[in-house]
C-alpha cells in the first residue's frame, strides 16, 4: 500500500490527451512538498520527466506538464505517441514518516 | 551525466545478508543525499533510505530497521547492507539521487530463494 495513490493503469489513443493522477494527504502533498515524476520505460530504469510539482528537465518534450492542487497533483500527456507507453511513477516526502514516499506506478499504454 | 554503476550478489538465499554497491561518477558527491530504491517484480518504487557524504542516514521506517546504508566519500561510492532477507525482499535495486536529473543506477535484480 503506497503512501501517495496512482490508478493502476490509464490508456489513451495516438494524438489524445491523457492524464495520471497522484493522491496524497495533508502529511506530503498538502502538507506543500514538492512532487516529482518519474517515466520508467520496459527493462529500463526510471528516469526524472518532472520536478518540483511542474519544471521539465532539459530533453523532455512540452507535450509533458505537472501540475499540484491541495493533497493531488497531476501529469498531463498530450498528443499521444506510442515512444510514450511506459510506467509514471510519482515521489514526494512525507513529514509523518519523514520519508521519501512513491506512488504505486501508473501503467500508460498508447491503444 | 553518467550513470552510476552498482554491482553485489544477485542470488541469496533467506536468511543470508544482501549487499550492494553503488559509485558515483561525473558529478559532485558532495552535498547530496544518496538513496537506495528498490522494485519487487511488476510492482512500484519502495525506497529504502539515503545518506550523505558526512555518514548522516534517514531510512525507511516501514522497513524494520533491517537495512543499513554506509558511504566511502573518498571513493565516491555507498553501500547497502540487509541482514536476514526473505523472499519478501526479491526486487530491483537501484542506487539513486532522487529528485534529480542525475540518472539512476542500472538496477540490480536480487533474488532471494532457497
Amino acid at each position: 500500500q503506497s503512501v501517495l495513490t496512482q490508478p493502476p493503469s490509464v490508456s489513451g489513443a495516438p494524438g489524445q490527451r491523457v492524464t495520471i493522477s497522484c493522491t496524497g494527504s495533508s502529511s506530503n502533498i498538502g502538507a506543500g512538498y514538492t512532487v516529482h515524476w518519474y517515466q520508467q520505460l520496459p527493462g529500463t530504469a526510471p528516469k526524472l520527466l518532472m520536478y518540483g510539482n511542474s519544471n521539465r528537465p532539459s530533453g523532455v518534450p512540452d507535450r509533458f506538464s505537472g501540475s499540484k492542487s491541495g493533497t493531488s497533483a497531476s501529469l498531463a500527456i498530450t498528443g499521444l505517441q506510442a515512444e510514450d507507453e511506459a510506467d509514471y511513477h510519482c515521489q514526494s516526502y512525507d513529514s509523518s514518516l519523514s520519508a521519501v514516499v512513491f506512488g504505486g506506478g501508473t501503467k500508460l499504454t498508447v491503444l | 551525466q553518467v550513470q552510476p554503476q552498482q554491482w553485489g550478489a544477485g542470488l541469496l538465499k533467506p536468511s543470508e545478508t544482501l549487499s550492494l554497491t553503488c559509485a558515483v561518477y561525473g558529478e559532485s558527491f558532495i552535498g547530496y543525499y544518496w538513496s537506495w530504491i528498490r522494485q519487487p517484480p511488476g510492482k512500484g518504487l519502495e525506497w529504502i533510505g539515503e545518506i550523505n557524504h558526512s555518514g548522516s542516514t534517514n531510512y525507511n521506517p516501514t522497513l524494520k530497521s533491517r537495512f543499513t546504508i554506509s558511504v566511502d566519500t573518498s571513493k565516491k561510492q555507498f553501500s547497502l547492507k540487509a541482514n536476514s532477507v526473505t523472499a519478501a525482499d526479491t526486487a530491483v535495486y537501484y542506487c539513486a539521487r532522487v529528485g534529480s536529473t542525475s540518472p539512476w543506477g542500472q538496477g540490480t535484480l536480487v533474488t532471494v530463494s532457497s
